[in-house]
């Protein structure tokens, strides 16, 4: 894998149901992986940054895991609800500023009353 | 602290007028960057820097010229606007270790 990629690229929700997402990246040159929640209008938040395998993170209902060997992490949202509609960017990072990071193309979610 | 601060939300511009975006963050981070969101394109790297005096260019330099004279700052010039730069535009600041993003809340730029 050369390039960051997220799956799918789009995803309808009904609210109350649980939610997972994929994003690969090259396990080459990595130094952190990022997931960020971006909502219309407003600018992209960080929701986790993880730098170790294995790791599993947790914000609330939303959790993510790492795995760098296989190059991928997970991010999970239990009991969706309207307001986790949103496009889920996850960024590849490789040190030394912005230009070590690499976006994929990101996941936009839309939880359906 | 109020964290990244991007000034102006919205502008209307003439095809050749030249402006500025400004950028300052008061988290003391050593980089900054700019980046640009198209539809279907997602974000992508204008310039960025890696600390007062430091500059470099990202994917899509062209038309754009930034300086970096103080650790806060970091201001982007459109030297003359195209209808090709609409665009919204988002200023981030990075921590040194992970490289985790805080950003501006953008800027709207219509260049007719």
């Amino acid at each position: 894998i050369l390039n960051v990629e997220q799956s799918p690229q789009s995803l309808h929700v009904q609210e109350g149901d649980s939610t997972n997402f994929t994003c690969s990246f090259p396990s080459s040159n990595f130094y952190a992986l990022h997931w960020y929640r971006w909502e219309t209008a407003k600018s992209p938040e960080a929701l986790f940054v993880m730098t170790l395998n294995g790791d599993e993170k947790k914000k609330g209902r939303i959790s993510a895991t790492l795995n760098t060997k296989e190059g991928y992490s997970y991010l999970y949202i239990k009991g969706s609800q309207p307001e986790d509609s949103a496009t889920y960017l996850c960024a590849q990072y490789s040190g030394g500023g912005a230009d070590g990071l690499t976006f994929g193309k990101g996941t936009h979610l839309i939880i359906q009353p | 602290n109020a964290g990244v601060t991007q000034t102006p939300k919205f502008q209307v511009l003439k095809t050749g007028q030249s402006m500025t975006l400004q950028c300052a963050q008061d988290m003391n981070h050593e980089y900054m960057s700019w980046y640009r969101q198209d539809p279907g394109m997602g974000l992508r790297l204008i310039h960025y820097s890696v600390g007062a005096g430091i500059t470099d260019q990202g994917e899509v330099p062209n038309g754009y010229n930034v300086s970096r004279s103080t650790t806060e700052d970091f201001p982007l010039r459109l030297l003359s606007a195209a209808p090709s730069q609409t665009s919204v535009y988002f200023c981030a600041s990075l921590t040194r270790g992970a490289g985790e993003l805080f950003f501006g809340e953008g800027s709207r730029l219509t260049v007719l």
